[in-house]
C-alpha cells in the first residue's frame, strides 16, 4: 500500500505571508498531482509533476517534485484569502492499473488565509 | 457535458432508507471513480469503472454499497439500509482511459446526511 503523508494538516496565516506544504512518501511515484478543494466543491487539479526535480509555477504557486520522485512541495508566495482551501496531493504508482492503485491521495492540508 | 455532473447535490435521508447517487462523467471519459470524503478528511476510494466494467471494487465498505455504470456514461452508486456512518460527501471523477497519470476531473459531489 502506498501512503502519502501531508504536512501540516492545518495552517492558518495572514494575508501576504509565504508558506510551504509538504507531501511525503516512502514509495516512488510515476507522477504526482496537486488539487485544491473549496467548501462544497470537488477537488480541482492544479498541476501534475512528472520528472524528478521538476519545478512548475502557477502564478504565486510553486510546485516541486523530489529528485527521487517520493515527495513534493507546494510553496505559496504572498498568500491571499482566495488561496484558502484544502490542498490534496495524489500520486500515481509505478505500476498503476487504474482503480485503487491508480491514484493515492494524501489526507490534505487545510489552509486558511486571513485578511 | 463540459464537466462531471453529480446529482443530487444534497440528500438527507432517514436511517434504514436506500439512496441512489448519480454521476454523469465527461463525454468520452472511459474511466470513472467514486470516492467518499468524510468531514474534514481526505478521499477514500470506493470503486473504479473502465467502461461499464468494474475491475476494482475493493473500496466498497460493505455489501450495502453497490454501483453500476451504463456503457461509458452515467454511473449510479446505491447505498442500501443507510447508517449514520454513511454520512459524507460522495465524489465522482472521470478521466480518459489510462490517463490517471495526468489527473482526474471531479464533480462537485453529493452531500449525504443520514438522520
Amino acid at each position: 500500500t502506498q501512503l502519502l503523508e501531508q504536512s501540516p494538516q492545518f495552517l492558518s496565516i495572514q494575508e501576504g505571508e509565504n508558506l510551504t506544504v509538504y507531501c511525503n512518501s516512502s514509495s516512488v511515484f510515476s507522477s504526482l498531482q496537486w488539487y485544491r478543494q473549496e467548501p462544497g466543491e470537488g477537488p480541482v487539479l492544479l498541476v501534475t509533476v512528472v520528472t524528478g526535480g521538476e519545478v512548475k509555477k502557477l502564478k504565486r504557486l510553486t510546485f516541486q517534485f523530489g529528485d527521487a520522485r517520493k515527495d513534493s512541495s507546494l510553496h505559496i508566495t504572498a498568500a491571499q484569502p482566495g488561496d484558502t482551501g484544502l490542498y490534496l496531493c495524489a500520486g500515481v504508482g509505478l505500476f498503476s492499473g487504474g482503480g485503487a492503485d491508480g491514484l493515492t491521495f494524501g489526507k490534505g492540508t487545510h489552509l486558511i488565509i486571513q485578511p | 457535458g463540459a464537466g462531471v455532473s453529480q446529482s443530487p447535490s444534497n440528500k438527507v435521508t432517514e436511517k434504514g432508507k436506500d439512496v441512489e447517487l448519480r454521476c454523469d462523467p465527461i463525454s468520452g471519459h472511459t474511466a470513472l471513480y467514486w470516492y467518499r470524503q468524510r468531514l474534514g478528511q481526505g478521499l477514500e476510494f470506493l470503486i473504479y469503472f473502465q467502461g461499464n466494467s468494474a475491475p476494482d471494487k475493493s473500496g466498497l465498505p460493505s455489501d450495502r454499497f453497490s454501483a453500476e455504470r451504463t456503457g461509458e456514461s452515467v454511473s449510479t452508486l446505491t447505498i442500501q439500509r443507510t447508517q449514520q456512518e454513511d454520512s459524507a460527501v460522495y465524489l465522482c471523477a472521470s478521466s480518459p482511459f489510462g490517463q490517471e497519470f495526468y489527473g482526474y476531473t471531479f464533480g462537485s459531489g453529493t452531500r449525504l446526511t443520514v438522520v
